[in-house]
């Protein structure tokens, strides 16, 4: 398998745009999780699925932020409008409670807002 | 509410040392606990998970163990080189139900020098 996907790699916008981060899990993995990371806070989960249904989206920081899985082989996080606070690097991780749920992240997609 | 903490926040050594991580937490309620890696630029590898019934595990040069009790676990490397350059970060999740969501402490940056 390659691993979880994400894309797009980087991305460098304008405060006000919209932002489309995307995830493709492992196959076969019943979750997924979207993480953010900074130098400040560390590592934050802001939501994550299960067999594609939100469980928990306490992490979401505000109205801004969404996230859908609309199929088990991809998601989306979606910020709009974005500010330049949301720079950061986001991971995607996805696991199966078959393999002691051991995440397997993604790359990561690093996010600048100017 | 359940923080993890982590000491030191980095780490110089010559290779060759053999060296301790400490990852402690608050609440000793936890199901598992995992070590992950992370290398400069890239996503989250997962190093060990450790049950909460379990107090230790071992993968090659990696010895993690687990004193719920007293809230802590630590991370040894036996024999150190360069290659385990990297943050090492240690992520607990609580025994509250079906919850999936991982607590993540910020991180020991290691440097093992030639």
């Amino acid at each position: 398998d390659a691993g979880v996907i994400q894309s797009p790699r980087h991305e460098v916008t304008e405060m006000g745009q919209e932002v489309t981060l995307r995830c493709k899990p492992i196959s076969g993995h019943d979750y997924l999780f979207w993480y953010r990371q900074t130098m400040m806070r560390g590592l934050e989960l802001l939501i994550y699925f299960n067999n594609n249904v939100p469980i928990d989206d306490s992490g979401m920081p505000e109205d801004r932020f969404s996230a859908k899985m609309p199929n088990a082989s991809f998601s989306t996080l979606k910020i709009q409008p974005s500010e330049p606070r949301d720079s950061a690097v986001y991971f995607c991780a996805s696991s199966s409670r078959q393999y002691q749920e051991t995440q397997y992240f993604g790359p990561g997609t690093r996010l600048l807002v100017l | 509410k359940q923080e993890v903490t982590q000491i030191p926040a980095a780490l110089s050594v010559p290779e060759g040392e053999n060296l301790v991580l400490n990852c402690s937490f608050t609440d000793s309620a936890i199901y598992n606990l995992q070590w992950f890696r992370q290398d400069p630029g890239k996503g989250l590898t997962s190093l060990l998970l450790i049950q909460s019934s379990q107090r230790e595990q071992t993968s090659g040069r990696l010895n993690a163990s687990l004193d719920k009790s007293s809230g802590r676990s630590t991370l040894y490397i036996a024999a150190s080189q360069p290659g385990d350059s990297a943050t090492y970060l240690c992520a607990v999740r609580g025994n509250a139900g079906n919850n999936r969501k991982l607590i993540w402490g910020l991180g020991t940056s290691l440097a093992v020098n030639p």
